[in-house]
């Protein structure tokens, strides 16, 4: 089936670095991805969505400048963590749609990443 | 807001039992969606129902949606330890860039 591979699953970085965050569909082309925060027991927040070679749609409430979300391919998009801060420890999940005969339901479903978890001391 | 609430929040069931899990929504929809969270990964598709069916199985799973009061079921039915998860129902319409919005979820354990 369709494989989105999310890296890093871990990374803890000092309050005030950058943190890049990989999503990579792995045998389809995924149109649009979508970059999900989620805190401890709670559910999934969508974050932005982005479209390949466009800019991504931030919700209301995320700053685009501290969330940097690049989809520069069919199989990947990147989500960086500016100037990170310790409220910004949370897990990040990213999820891709595409197009070809895995996502042939024509429906909305959804390939998720595994996560990554981001600890700013 | 179109997104969904699980009810209950959390649920504790011996093994073999079924687990029976509720969904609310608040607006029109195209389908409905089961997801599964292990802890600390990502979430796993289960199951895709659309709004013009009333009940749809998949192994043990079994699922129904009633429009008409907006809400959806997920049966796990002889429930195992490796059941132990979160799930979320989420909602969602066709096209290409609508997100889904998940609910908050039910913590599911299930003992040995």
């Amino acid at each position: 089936g369709a494989v989105v591979s999310q890296h890093p699953s871990w990374v803890i970085c000092k309050s005030g670095t950058s943190v890049k965050i990989e999503c990579r569909s792995l045998d389809f082309q995924a149109t649009t991805m979508f970059w999900y925060r989620q805190f401890p027991k709670q559910s999934l927040m969508l974050m932005a969505t982005s479209n390949e070679g466009s800019k991504a749609t931030y919700e209301q409430g995320v700053e685009k400048d501290k969330f940097l979300i690049n989809h520069a391919s069919l199989t990947l998009s990147t989500l960086t963590v500016t100037s990170a801060h310790p409220e910004d420890s949370s897990f990040y999940i990213c999820s891709a749609r595409g197009v070809g005969p895995l996502h042939g339901t024509g429906a909305n479903v959804l390939t998720f990443g595994a996560g990554s978890r981001l600890t700013v001391l | 807001s179109q997104q969904g609430e699980e009810d209950p929040q959390a649920l504790s069931i011996q093994e073999g039992e079924n687990a029976t899990m509720n969904c609310s929504y608040k607006t029109s929809i195209n389908n409905l969606q089961w997801y599964r969270q292990n802890s600390g990964r990502g979430l796993v598709h289960l199951i895709l129902i659309r709004s013009n069916e009333r009940e749809k199985h998949s192994g043990r799973l079994r699922v129904t949606l009633d429009t008409s009061k907006k809400s959806s079921s997920l049966l796990i039915t002889a429930s195992r330890a490796a059941d132990t998860a979160s799930y979320f129902c989420a909602t969602g319409l066709n096209s290409g860039n609508t997100p889904l919005v998940f609910g908050k979820g039910t913590r599911l354990s299930v003992i040995a």
